[in-house]
């Protein structure tokens, strides 16, 4: 069955500090690869997504993230996050075909405090 | 881009009755919706998938007689609760994806259901 891990459950960095947060899947197929953040009170946005090709994605808001495939992994990365970028993270994953639900982690919480 | 809306964002019930939640697909055709349910704190954790003109699927665990799934036409799906009770109170989302990107669902906002 698929699944995803996420390791860290709850991350508190300063600002300007660089942020990494680990993902890691579960499925004998290929894949689409997706981070999801989740500000309070608000509703999902994609931050950013892998379908095929570069294995660095670039997303929206300054985020990045690596596919590598030996390693079943999608981690997430910042360079220097901002206050703003508070809120909830989830990784998730659905197989390469239409129709399929996506998987999500269980979510890191992210805290920055200015 | 492609938008999901969900209709009520917020419902508050009385032990018992049903409550019905809108998921609309308003600039694209979504072939396949899914409902996703959140508890506080928790990810998402998929209820059930539904195909426009067909029965949906549903996941270990979720109880088809209880939350029933209608996927009438190409941009509406609807969710039952029925009979609901204060274990049922959650976060409601659905997500829905269409023909033009078979590999990209798009989220609409929520449904938080409280139930008296």
């Amino acid at each position: 069955a698929q699944s995803v891990s996420q390791h860290n459950h709850h991350v508190i960095l300063s600002e300007a500090a660089s942020l990494e947060l680990g993902c890691n899947y579960s499925y004998g197929g290929t894949v689409n690869l997706f981070w999801y953040v989740q500000y309070p009170g608000q509703h999902l946005q994609l931050l950013l997504k892998y379908f095929s090709g570069d294995p660095l994605v670039k997303g929206i808001k300054g985020f990045e993230a690596e596919f590598i495939k030996s390693k079943f992994s999608f981690n997430l990365r910042k360079p220097s996050v901002q206050w703003s970028d508070t809120a909830e993270y989830f990784c998730a994953v659905n197989a390469r075909q239409a129709g399929t639900a996506l998987i999500f982690g269980k979510g890191t919480t992210l805290s920055v405090s200015s | 881009g492609a938008v999901v809306s969900q209709h009520p964002s917020r419902v508050i019930c009385k032990s018992g009755t049903s409550v019905k939640i809108e998921c609309r697909s308003l600039d694209f055709q979504a072939t396949t919706m899914f409902w996703y349910r959140q508890f506080p704190k928790q990810s998402l954790m998929l209820m059930a998938t539904s195909n426009e003109g067909s029965k949906a699927t549903y996941e270990q665990g979720v109880e088809k007689d209880k939350f029933l799934i209608n996927h009438a036409s190409l941009t509406l799906s609807t969710l039952t609760v029925t009979s609901a009770h204060p274990e049922d109170s959650s976060f409601y989302i659905c997500s829905a994806q269409g023909e033009h990107r078979l590999d990209e669902q798009f989220f609409g906002p929520g449904t938080r259901l409280t139930v008296l």
